[in-house]
Formats: C-alpha cells, structure tokens, sequence
C-alpha cells in the first residue's frame, strides 16, 4: 500500500480559483517536501516541513503541516496557468536521520484553465 | 545559481545494453541521491551517497551499480538492461554535513529508453 496518500489525484480549476492538495500517512513525517514537476522534467523543490504545526509560504503556495505531523496540506490562492503541473508530497518515513531518503505520493496533477 | 547537472538528458540502449547515467550535484553539496520514475508512477529511491559512501539503498536491482567519485559526481551505471529499465532517472543533491533533514534538489533527469 501506499505509505504517502496524495488527494485529489487531479484537480481541473478555473484561473483566480483557489485549492487545496493533501498529503497523508499513517506515520510520523520527519520531513515533509512538496515539489513540482512538469510531466516528463525535474523535480522543482517548493517547501520543507520538519516542525507539527509548521507553515511556510512561497508567492501564492502555502504549506502546512498538521500538529502531529502525520498530514500536509498544499494551497495555492489564486491559481494562475503557471501552477499547472503535478504535485508531489515526499517525506522521510525512517528516523529522522542524517541521511535519508524520500518516499513520494502518487502525486496530484493540477491543469489550470485560463 | 548552480543546479543539478544530469548528463545525458536522453539515452536510448537496447536489451542487454549497458548505460551509464552521471551527476554532478549543485557545488558544496556532499550528498547525492538516486531515484527512478517510471510513466505515470512516483519517484523511486534506489540509493544514496554521502561523503562518497553508500548511505542507504533502496530498490536498486542488482543489475545496477553506483558510485560517487572524489569531486562528488556520481554515476549510475546499468547492465543487462531489460525494457522494464525504461524510466526517468532522477539524481538530487543536499547538503547534508552538520544538518538533520535537509532539502534535496533534483536535477532534470535523464530519460532512458530500452527498445
């Protein structure tokens, strides 16, 4: 089964629209990361998320995630054709370590419309 | 700013061919990771470098070896390929030295196709 549960699987909004993309797990996430990518490009990293109840906000993007640390949530205000493209939730599900390595979501494929 | 260098962005080998894929990290970074994207799937961990050891593996077949060198670069290298092996391979780099989770970032990929 999947360990990172991303909804919705995909998301068609108007322009100007807002939304909202989950990231869930049944463990505790000692990293949470939301990257973008464009089919068939890299991975643009957008945010990290280490503290329960942390947030950040980059431009339009804003990331939390829960007190206990389990689920993450993406929002994006005012969604511009820009914000087209999937988005992937990756977390280090291990211990927390100095090394690690990410375990991603199915991702969720955000198409904007003008 | 510097990024991740990945070389060649496509490569196209046939069954039983061997590849090999390169990575340059973004500079000052000491870690290097390995992930493998199939169509329509999510990113794969295959394996890990840190300080040019191996730091943790993750579903890299046997067929696949890696390595990072003295300048931090790191190549993948695949034998016997099989059509399977067609993917996007992913190398990310961090800076990881005195820090606990830190951010990766990832290079553009090399698109590999085994006809």
């Amino acid at each position: 089964s999947q360990e990172l549960e991303q909804s919705p699987q995909s998301l068609i909004v108007q322009e100007g629209k807002n939304l909202t993309i989950n990231c869930t797990s049944s463990k505790t996430l000692y990293g949470l990361y939301w990257y973008k990518q464009k089919y068939g490009e890299g991975l643009i990293f957008l945010m990290m998320l280490q503290k329960g109840g942390e947030e950040k906000s980059h431009e339009k993007i804003t990331a939390k995630l829960d007190e206990k640390k389990q689920q993450s949530s993406l929002h994006i205000t005012a969604s511009q054709p820009s914000h087209a493209g999937i988005y992937l939730c990756g977390a280090d599900m291990g211990s927390g370590g100095s090394n690690y390595k990410l375990t991603f979501g199915k991702g969720t494929l955000l198409t904007v419309n003008p | 700013a510097a990024g991740v260098i990945q070389s060649p962005r496509h490569l196209i080998k046939e069954k039983r061919e061997t590849a090999t894929l390169k990575c340059y990290p973004i500079p000052r970074h000491d870690t290097v990771y390995w992930y493998q994207q199939g169509p329509g799937q999510d990113p794969q961990f295959l394996i890990s470098f840190y300080e040019k050891m191996q730091s943790d593996k993750g579903s890299i077949p046997d067929r696949f070896s890696a390595q990072q060198f003295s300048d931090y670069h790191s190549e993948l290298n695949m034998s016997s390929l099989e059509l399977g092996d067609s993917a996007l391979y992913f190398c990310a780099s961090s800076f990881l030295k005195g820090r606990g989770n830190t951010e990766a970032f990832f290079g553009q990929g090399t698109r590999l196709t085994v006809v």
